[in-house]
């Protein structure tokens, strides 16, 4: 099946800095991948869609200037989580559609701040 | 917007006895009904799938069933093995495909 490829899967970072999490469709093109956040033992949130080419549709509640969204081709989308705080600490987890419905979905990062 | 919910939050069953799965949905408009498997610390897999237009599918030891009168669809695994362990999400498609809401998990523990 498709492969949707994130990376890192864990990072440990100190409050102040960004962080950039990578999401790849390794065998297959997306214009559009979603980020979802979680955290623990809960479930998945939307946080954003991202969009190739054009600026990504943030949900509610969620910071654009705290969670930039960058999907520079058919098969890479970024997030950096900028002036990281432990509040930020969680499970990132990007996915990727594939056909009319369905959507593969990256192993997840998991984000720590110190 | 769509909201998901998902019953029973836990759920522990003997080894080779069945595990049930509930959910509920709130926009008719959505089409498509994934069942995800989620490991500690790993992402979400797919494990099976239903669409609006379908009332059962089954995969092996797998099953899914939808009421989209009612709006509910459920997750049945016969035969249960202690590597089904993990937390079952379900989720309802947006009005636009693609994008899921979940339902907020199911942590099942199959006990040898």
């Amino acid at each position: 099946g498709a492969v949707v490829s994130q990376h890192p899967s864990w990072v440990i970072c100190k409050s102040g800095t960004s962080v950039k999490i990578e999401c790849r469709s390794l065998d297959f093109q997306a214009t559009t991948m979603f980020w979802y956040r979680q955290f623990p033992k809960q479930s998945l949130m939307l946080m954003a869609t991202s969009n190739e080419g054009s600026k990504a549709t943030y949900e509610q509640g969620v910071e654009k200037d705290k969670f930039l969204i960058n999907h520079a081709s058919l098969t890479l989308s970024t997030l950096t989580v900028t002036s990281a705080h432990p509040e930020d600490s969680s499970f990132y987890i990007c996915s990727a559609p594939f056909g009319i419905l369905e959507a593969f979905f990256g192993q997840g990062t998991r984000l720590t701040v110190v | 917007g769509e909201n998901v919910e998902q019953h029973p939050s836990t759920l522990s069953v003997q080894e080779g006895d069945s595990a049930v799965i509930k959910c509920t949905y709130s926009d008719s408009a959505s089409n498509y009904f994934p069942w995800y498997k989620q490991e500690l610390g790993k992402g979400p897999q797919l494990i099976i799938d239903i669409r609006s237009n379908v009332g059962e599918k089954k995969d092996q030891r797998i099953a899914v069933t939808l009421n989209k009168t009612a709006k509910h669809f459920s997750l049945h695994i016969t035969e249960t093995q202690p590597e089904d362990s993990a937390v079952y999400f379900c989720a309802a498609s947006s009005r636009t495909g693609n994008q899921f809401y979940f339902g907020t998990g199911t942590s099942l523990t199959v006990i040898p």
